[in-house]
């Protein structure tokens, strides 16, 4: 079975601009989470969505926004992009909220 | 903030077991122990979780203090692969809410040939 799927890879933007990165989850899980990983740190949760809805948010400005879609793949935007916001973004997926989450191998954004 | 503490490093020879501790001495009844690891440019793989009984399945072995204070992450024949960070984690274990992962530092294990 097919595990977490993250895209694209690598992306490399410049400051000011937006972004999109897509996540699909594995069957049938409904949860969809995600995290931001700078170098040299754990994970930071950004999101979690549940059946489509926003269940809770992590300390991030409003510049990051997210969705999931009826077929539970999600979507992270961020605007106005930063040198900070340079990380690994990883999405990870849990048949329902409160079971073991699955990761992705996530997106590399890096700003210029 | 994570509610672990681990050791930043560890070695271990390969064949040999590999034990991880984690402190969690704040862990409240409802919250269950997770492990994870990540290995260099990959996400982080989920390992195993419990809440009091010991646990074991395919990759290790979760041993839970009596006192739910620490536990040890067993790895019973350390390989080479096996070389990652090891994250440790307490979390609530319901489905309502949020439940995210909050992760630490976590403890960096070699495996040495």
């Amino acid at each position: 079975d097919a595990g977490v799927t993250q895209s694209p890879t690598h992306l490399i933007k410049t400051r000011g601009q937006h972004v999109t990165l897509r996540c699909s989850p594995i069957s049938g899980h409904k949860s969809v989470s995600w995290y931001q990983q700078v170098l040299g740190q754990g994970p930071q949760f950004i999101f979690q969505y549940y059946e489509k809805e926003e269940r809770g948010r992590g300390n991030f400005p409003d510049r990051f926004s997210a969705r999931q879609f009826p077929n539970y793949s999600s979507e992270l935007n961020v605007n106005a992009l930063l040198l900070g916001d340079s990380a690994l973004y990883l999405c990870a997926s849990s048949l329902e909220r409160h079971q073991p989450q699955h990761f992705g191998d996530g997106t590399r954004l890096s700003i210029l | 903030d994570a509610k672990t503490t681990q050791p930043p490093s560890m070695d271990c020879a390969e064949g040999r077991a590999a034990n991880l501790p984690c402190n969690h001495s704040t862990i409240s009844g409802n919250e269950y122990v997770y492990w994870y690891r990540q290995i260099h440019s990959q996400g982080p793989q989920y390992i195993i979780h419990g809440l009091k009984n010991n646990e074991t399945n395919e990759m290790a072995s979760l041993i839970i203090t009596e006192d739910r204070k620490s536990s040890t992450l067993i790895l019973p024949h350390a390989t080479l692969r096996d070389t990652a960070v090891y994250y440790c984690i307490v979390r609530v274990a319901m489905n309502s809410g949020n439940t995210p992962l909050v992760f630490g530092k976590g403890t960096r294990l070699s495996v040495i040939a």
